[in-house]
């Protein structure tokens, strides 16, 4: 079993609509949670961290669940700009960041 | 945006040559990663250093071998190219710099990519 799950989809959503992904992780002992951003043949750039209590950050919520050990991201009113990969990353043990493989989403007019 | 820079962004090479791919950043980030990607893939960690001196290997094996001299760069090195290193390398780094610890949430900044193509 992988450390760190995620649907690759694509998820194929219309413009405006609302989309959720989760991630799964499977070391209990995990200390802290991100989502990334990658662009096709681009870097990842962090989105957003994910903290404890749920945050959002403009269209964009991620809420933790430690007891289910899963994450997820919300994206509402959906934008063209928004295709992209989103990659779930955890931090484990020793500080290691284990990315999972994207759920990539495609945005169309 | 983030200070970290990777060179060069495209390398096409023949089998068995030897090549270093640069990274460094300006950040003063204690921390730095070296990822391995292939199209539509997880990103798989060859290679990271927590400071000058200290590197270790990562999850994945890798014929590469990296060095960190100083602070600000981290280059990994191939002895001999085969084809089946062709992929992109992701250089990264993290910390809040000035040799302080980064907390749980420290944040990762990835440079720009070198693909690499050996035939």
């Amino acid at each position: 079993r992988k450390e760190v799950e995620q649907d690759p989809g694509p998820f194929n959503v219309p413009e405006g609509a609302t989309v959720a992904f989760n991630c799964t992780y499977s070391n209990s002992a995990s200390q802290s949670f991100f989502w990334y951003r990658q662009d096709c043949r681009k870097e990842p750039k962090l989105l957003m961290s994910v903290y404890s209590s749920g945050n959002e950050d403009g269209r964009f919520t991620a809420q933790l669940n430690r007891a289910s050990q899963y994450i997820s991201l919300l994206i509402r009113d959906s934008k063209l700009s928004d295709s992209a990969t989103y990659l779930c990353v955890v931090k484990g043990g020793f500080q290691k960041l284990v990315f999972g493989t994207g759920t990539r989403l495609l945005v169309s007019p | 945006e983030a200070d970290i820079y990777q060179t060069p962004r495209y390398l096409v090479i023949g089998t068995g040559k030897k090549i270093t791919l640069e990274c460094s950043q300006t950040m003063g980030h204690d921390k730095m990663y070296w990822y391995q990607q292939d199209p539509g893939m997880e990103l798989h960690l060859i290679h990271y250093s927590y400071g000058v001196n200290s590197t270790e290997k990562g999850d994945l094996s890798s014929e590469s071998t990296v060095s960190r001299i100083r602070t600000e760069h981290f280059p990994l090195t191939l002895e001999s190219a085969r084809p089946s290193h062709t992929s992109q390398y992701l250089c990264a780094s993290s910390g809040l710099g000035g040799g302080r610890q980064g907390g749980v949430n420290e944040k990762l900044f990835f440079g720009s990519g070198t693909q690499l193509s050996v035939l």
